[in-house]
């Protein structure tokens, strides 16, 4: 069985703080992704890696950045949080499929509920 | 336009009826689909993957339309543990993207 793991179910951070989200996976996936989800605007992809120190941006990754040191890992920095970040952080990972030939599923972990007062 | 888009219900159907789902897409040149479940304040969890013959998965039976641009899914005998949402999810080829549909939300009432 795929296991994607998170470090934190939930999470109350200050304004200002710096906030650390790790994700942990033990399927050797090359892939990994962080999303946020929201009430009615659904998943939206952060950043993602397909390979160690290797990343891109997704479709809303101001106010984060993230690091990938070892494959299995891959962490979602906060450089000041604020209260708009306030969300359902989800991790996932993935085969690496081949440039236009389609991805594979992806495996999420249980997500993060981070609160920011 | 959204690059995919769901009907987001919700669907209240009693138990053992059949229900549909829909999903409509924008790129033609998306390659893999895939509907995933999850459940409240849950994580998405794979349900199936859809491939172009359609494919079955004891109740759940999932199809693709490439033509008119569409996937959907078709829940025979529904239980109340499919009370959960439905979401949609399209990749365009490249492996990072992947296009989430907002969900559509099932409920199963004895």
């Amino acid at each position: 069985d795929v296991k994607v793991t998170q470090s934190s179910r939930y999470l109350v951070k200050r304004t200002g703080e710096k906030v650390f989200l790790e994700c942990v996976q033990d399927m050797d996936h090359e892939n990994m992704f962080w999303y946020r989800q929201d009430p009615g605007l659904g998943l939206r992809l952060i950043y993602f890696s397909y390979d160690v120190k290797m990343k891109e941006k997704g479709d809303i990754p101001e106010g984060y950045s993230v690091s990938r040191e070892k494959k299995e890992r891959f962490s979602l920095i906060l450089e000041s949080a604020s209260t708009n970040q306030t969300s359902m952080y989800l991790c996932a990972s993935s085969l690496w499929g081949m440039d236009g030939q389609g991805g594979y599923e992806q495996y999420f972990g249980p997500g993060t509920r981070l609160t920011v007062t | 336009r959204k690059e995919v888009e769901q009907d987001p219900g919700p669907f209240n159907v009693p138990e053992g009826a059949t229900v549909a789902f829909n999903c409509t897409y924008s790129n033609s040149a998306s390659q893999s689909f895939f509907w995933y479940r999850q459940d409240c304040r849950k994580e998405p969890k794979l349900l199936m993957s859809v491939y172009s013959s359609g494919n079955e998965d004891g109740r759940f039976t999932a199809q693709l339309n490439r033509a008119s641009q569409y996937i959907s899914l078709l829940i025979r005998d529904s239980k109340l543990s499919d009370s959960a949402t439905y979401l949609c999810v399209v990749n365009e080829g490249n492996f990072n993207k992947f296009y989430f549909g907002s969900g559509t939300k099932l409920n199963v009432k004895p």
